[in-house]
């Protein structure tokens, strides 16, 4: 199984609504990452998880609050987010070990902001 | 530090004509290379990889790229497109760290495929 997938697939939120994404994979990787894309851009990254610990956090706005609660799974909490962060927020993994580490790509999360 | 340059913002091809979407990177290590594929509203697909043990890469779908370390690039090529490779294409360096790695992307090259 080479799929990492993603939860909810769209979502719609008002500024002062809580809501999460949710992402899962089950290849035994051990890094998993948060990415922010914008229309007609590279994705950016947001957070990386190394066994289960947060390792990077590019300056991400508070509002935005990743949780690692195992190896398989990541979620990332949103709250009172503003419009300009609509966008498709992507979810990957990888292995933790190992000369060369591919990243696997979930399908995305496609977010609008009111 | 690490970069990627895609030389092309958008390719327009017809189908079953060859594609050719150029890269050119820079690394201060021996690089990890990879071309990723995005379909609309999509999430991104691993189409190749480069890991140093052979200079020419083939991939899914037909697609292959050369590592050529002398121009420092990557490019991928087709040898007949299908209106199915219409998509973004970004050519992304890897660096392996503790525990994780770090993707350094291009800014993506858009491939048109007119019938």
């Amino acid at each position: 199984d080479t799929e990492v997938t993603q939860t909810p697939k769209h979502l719609v939120m008002g500024m002062t609504n809580k809501k999460s994404l949710k992402c899962e994979q089950h290849m035994g990787h051990r890094a998993m990452y948060w990415y922010k894309q914008k229309a007609k851009k590279p994705p950016e990254l947001m957070f990386v998880y190394s066994y289960e610990k947060l390792s990077i956090n590019e300056s991400v706005p508070s509002r935005f609050s990743p949780e690692c609660p195992n190896s398989s799974l990541l979620n990332l909490h949103l709250h009172a987010l503003q419009p300009e962060d609509s966008a498709l927020y992507l979810c990957a993994s990888s292995q933790g070990w190992g000369a060369i580490r591919w990243q696997y790509f979930g399908p995305g999360t496609r977010l609008t902001v009111l | 530090a690490q970069s990627v340059t895609q030389l092309d913002s958008h390719v327009s091809v017809s189908e079953g004509t060859p594609v050719l979407l150029r890269c050119n990177y820079s690394s201060s290590y021996s690089p990890s290379l990879f071309w990723y594929v995005q379909h609309p509203n999509k999430g991104l697909q691993l189409l190749l990889k480069y890991t140093s043990a052979a200079t020419l890469v083939k991939g899914i779908n037909g697609f292959e790229a050369e590592f050529k370390k002398s121009e420092t690039s990557f490019h991928l090529t087709k040898p007949s497109a299908h209106m199915s490779d219409a998509a973004e294409y970004f050519c992304v360096v890897s660096v392996s760290n503790s525990g994780y790695s770090t993707l350094t992307f291009g800014k993506g090259t858009m491939l048109l495929v007119s019938p």
